[in-house]
C-alpha cells in the first residue's frame, strides 16, 4: 500500500514550457486535491475532484488545469509555466466517510 | 470565506515541557472541521488531530490535544512533554465539509524548535 505518490519529485522548467504533475493513490479514495505551498504561506488549494471525471476550482486555479480520467489518478497541468508558479506542489486524497486527508510527498517545481 | 490565523511564526521550547500553538479561525459556516498538521524538515505533511465543530469534548491523540474554544473561535494545539522529534512546522487548517469533500484552508504555520 503506497498511499499517495507524486511524480516527479523535482523539476526545473523554463518560462513558457509546459508540464504535467501526476498524483496517484491506491486507497480507492473519491476525493483528491492539489495544493501549492509557498515560503511564508500555508498550503493553498488549486483544484480538487470529487470523483472520476469531475474537477472543480479551488482558491488559486489560474494558470493550471487538471484532469481525473481514472479514480486513482489526478493530473495537474501547467500549459505555459511562469516564475510565479515556482512552488512545492502537494497532492492529497480522502475517503468520503473520513475527514483525514492523506498527502503525497510533494513536488518541488522551479520555473526560471 | 474561511480564514485561519497563526500569530506565532516561531517558538523555542525546552525538551519535556508542554507547548501550546495558537490558532484562531473565522467562518460563517455552522459546520466545520479543524485540523493540525505537522511538517518536518523532510517536507511531508503529517496529520495530527481533528476537531469537529459539533464535538462537545476536546480532541486528544496521544501527546496531542486540541483546546477548542468555540465562542472565542480558537483551536490551539497542546503538545505535552515535548520531544526533540517535535521540532517542525505546524499548520492549523479548517474545512467546511461538503459531503466528505474536505477543502482545507491553512494558516501560515508556526515553526517549533525543541531545545535539548
Amino acid at each position: 500500500n503506497a498511499g499517495v505518490t507524486q511524480t516527479p519529485k523535482f523539476r526545473v522548467l523554463k518560462t513558457g514550457q509546459s508540464m504535467t504533475l501526476l498524483c496517484a493513490q491506491d486507497m480507492n479514495h473519491e476525493y483528491m486535491y492539489w495544493y501549492r505551498q509557498d515560503p511564508g504561506m500555508g498550503l493553498r488549494l488549486i483544484h480538487y475532484s470529487v470523483g472520476e471525471g469531475t474537477t472543480a476550482k479551488g482558491e488559486v486555479p489560474d494558470g493550471y488545469n487538471v484532469s481525473r480520467l481514472k479514480k486513482q489518478n489526478f493530473l495537474l497541468g501547467l500549459e505555459s509555466a511562469a516564475p510565479s508558479q515556482t512552488s512545492v506542489y502537494f497532492c492529497a486524497s480522502n475517503d468520503r466517510h473520513s475527514y483525514e486527508q492523506y498527502f503525497g510527498p510533494g513536488t518541488r517545481l522551479t520555473v526560471t | 470565506a474561511q480564514k485561519i490565523t497563526q500569530t506565532q511564526p516561531g517558538m523555542f521550547v525546552q525538551e519535556k515541557e508542554a507547548v501550546t500553538l495558537d490558532c484562531t479561525y473565522d467562518t460563517s459556516d455552522p459546520s466545520y472541521g479543524l485540523f493540525w498538521y505537522k511538517q518536518p524538515s523532510s517536507g511531508e505533511m503529517i496529520f495530527l488531530i481533528y476537531q469537529g465543530s459539533y464535538d462537545q469534548q476536546n480532541a486528544t491523540e496521544g501527546r496531542y490535544s486540541l483546546n477548542f474554544q468555540k465562542a472565542r473561535k480558537s483551536a490551539n494545539l497542546v503538545i505535552s512533554a515535548s520531544q526533540l522529534g517535535d521540532s517542525a512546522m505546524y499548520f492549523c487548517a479548517m474545512s467546511a465539509p461538503d459531503f466528505g469533500n474536505e477543502k482545507l484552508t491553512f494558516g501560515t504555520g508556526t515553526r517549533l524548535t525543541i531545545i535539548p
